[in-house]
């Protein structure tokens, strides 16, 4: 299953909205999967089962979607979330990663 | 707490063969999806293997016939044996647990090169 991100990236000012889209070549739903990775960093989980948060992920990140359509929010951009954001699909052997979004300082 | 520590890594040339380990704390790791997943310099995230609970592995079609997942349950350590190492194996080298991925270590970093 082919996972495609977009934007690759996305350039956002702190306190704005940001929305990230994932598609996948087949219906994977709900086994999606959000993470969070900055520099130097391991990936984190933020959401999996499509919209549901990891422990300890504040509010401000949402997720919802179906089928092959998903998107990530983040309400509010704090200067911590400015990294790289991957989905992955976990519904079918080999699991499989996008291509990620940076979202950025603009 | 739960902890996964990597090691192993290194500079290899191509042909070699590495075995990384992932040493455990905080909980079993036959208890549950423990595995792989890599990162190349600059690159995204890529699945490798999995061993799921202690029993049934799986390999991504790159690395199949070449990789091979385990689990030592006395050691409570992953392991990831890689013969045939190819250039395009380079790569961070994550040990994971669960599906999806809630836990990660830190990683260990491989390089194949002459």
């Amino acid at each position: 299953i082919v996972m495609t991100q977009s934007p690759a990236t996305l350039s956002v000012s702190p306190g704005e909205r940001a929305t990230l889209s994932c598609r996948a070549s087949q219906s994977v739903a709900p086994a999606l999967a959000w993470y969070q990775q900055k520099p130097g960093q391991a990936p984190r989980l933020l959401v999996y089962d499509a919209s549901t948060r990891a422990a300890g992920i504040p509010t401000r990140f949402s997720a919802f979607g179906s089928g092959t359509e998903f998107t990530l929010t983040i309400s509010s951009l704090q200067s911590e979330d400015f990294a790289v954001y991957y989905c992955q699909q976990y519904n079918t052997w080999p699991q499989t990663f996008g291509q990620g979004t940076k979202v950025e300082i603009k | 707490e739960v902890q996964l520590v990597e090691s192993g890594g290194g500079l290899i040339q191509p042909g070699g063969s590495l075995r990384l380990s992932c040493a455990v704390s905080g909980f079993s790791v036959s208890s549950d999806y423990m595995g792989w997943v890599r990162q190349a310099p600059g690159k995204g995230l890529e699945w490798v293997s999995v061993i799921q609970s202690g029993g049934p592995t799986r390999h991504a079609d790159s690395v199949r016939g070449r990789f091979t997942i385990s689990g030592d349950y006395s050691t409570n350590t992953l392991y990831l044996e890689m013969n045939i190492l190819r250039a395009e194996d380079t790569a961070l080298y994550y040990c994971t647990r669960g599906t999806p991925q809630r836990y990660w270590g830190q990683g260990t970093l491989v390089t194949v090169s002459s």
